[in-house]
C-alpha cells in the first residue's frame, strides 16, 4: 500500500497521560500536514513541514502539543497532559511540494482517533 | 460567520443527480476543493478548481464556481448509493492550506 499511514488508528487514554501518534507519508511527498477533526466539524489545521522544517503552526497547536519530522519522512505528533477536550480524530496528509506541482493535492490518511477519558 | 458554509444534509434517490452547495467569504481564495470522507475514514480529494475557472467537469462530477457571489456547487450525476458520505468545501490561499466547511451529509435512498 503506497498511501498515507497512521498509527494507531484508536488510542484510549486517561487524562493527563501523554500520547505519541505516527504518520508515514506517501515517499515521494516532502510535505506532510496535521489536522484535528471533531465530530460534526470539518478539519483545522494544526502544521505543517517541507521535508524536516516546520514551517507553519496553527494557533490551536497549544504548548501540550509537539509535531516532529526529523528525517523528512515520517513524522510524530504528540500530546502532553492530555485532557478531554483533545479526543478528536487527528489526520495526517501528504503532498508534493514542488513549487507549480501538485502542491494542492493532499492525500489523507486514516486517521487516529483520540479518546480521552 | 464561518469562513466556509455548507448546508449539513442532502437527502436524494439513487440516479437522481445530487448538488452540494458552499459559500465562502474570502475573495482572496484562489482555488477550492471538494473532499469526500466515508465513515472512519480519511479524506478523499474529489475534485478542485482554480478561482479563475468558472466550470469543471470529471465524469460524473461537475465543480461550478461564481467567484462574484462566492459560491461553489458540486453536482454528483446518476448519484449511486456508494457515493453516500460527508462532502467537504474548502478553500486555499497562500501555504495551499486548505480551510474546510463543515461538511454535507450525502443520503442516498435506494
Amino acid at each position: 500500500d503506497t498511501g498515507v499511514s497512521q498509527d494507531p488508528r484508536h488510542k484510549i487514554t486517561k487524562r493527563g497521560q501523554n500520547v505519541t501518534f505516527r504518520c508515514d507519508p506517501i515517499s515521494e511527498h516532502n510535505r506532510l500536514y496535521w489536522y484535528r477533526q471533531t465530530l460534526g466539524q470539518g478539519p483545522e489545521f494544526l502544521t505543517y513541514f517541507q521535508n524536516e522544517a516546520q514551517l507553519e503552526k496553527s494557533r490551536l497547536l497549544s504548548d501540550r502539543f509537539s509535531a516532529e519530522r526529523p528525517k523528512g519522512s515520517f513524522s510524530t505528533l504528540e500530546i502532553q497532559r492530555t485532557e478531554q477536550g483533545d479526543s478528536a480524530m487527528y489526520l495526517c496528509a501528504s503532498s508534493l511540494g514542488n513549487f507549480g506541482s501538485n502542491t494542492y493535492e493532499q492525500y489523507f490518511g486514516p486517521g487516529t482517533r483520540l479518546t480521552v477519558t | 460567520g464561518e469562513d466556509v458554509e455548507q448546508s449539513l444534509f442532502l437527502s436524494v434517490r439513487e440516479g437522481d443527480s445530487s448538488v452540494i452547495n458552499c459559500t465562502y467569504t474570502d475573495s482572496s481564495s484562489t482555488y477550492l476543493y471538494w473532499y469526500k470522507q466515508e465513515p472512519g475514514a480519511g479524506l478523499q480529494l474529489l475534485t478542485y478548481i482554480f478561482s479563475n475557472m468558472d466550470m469543471k467537469q470529471d465524469q460524473r462530477l461537475t465543480v461550478l464556481l461564481n467567484k462574484k457571489d462566492k459560491h461553489l456547487s458540486l453536482r454528483i450525476a446518476d448519484t449511486q448509493t456508494g457515493d453516500s458520505a460527508i462532502y467537504f468545501c474548502a478553500r486555499g490561499g497562500g501555504s495551499y492550506i486548505p480551510t474546510f466547511g463543515r461538511g454535507t451529509s450525502l443520503i442516498v435512498h435506494p
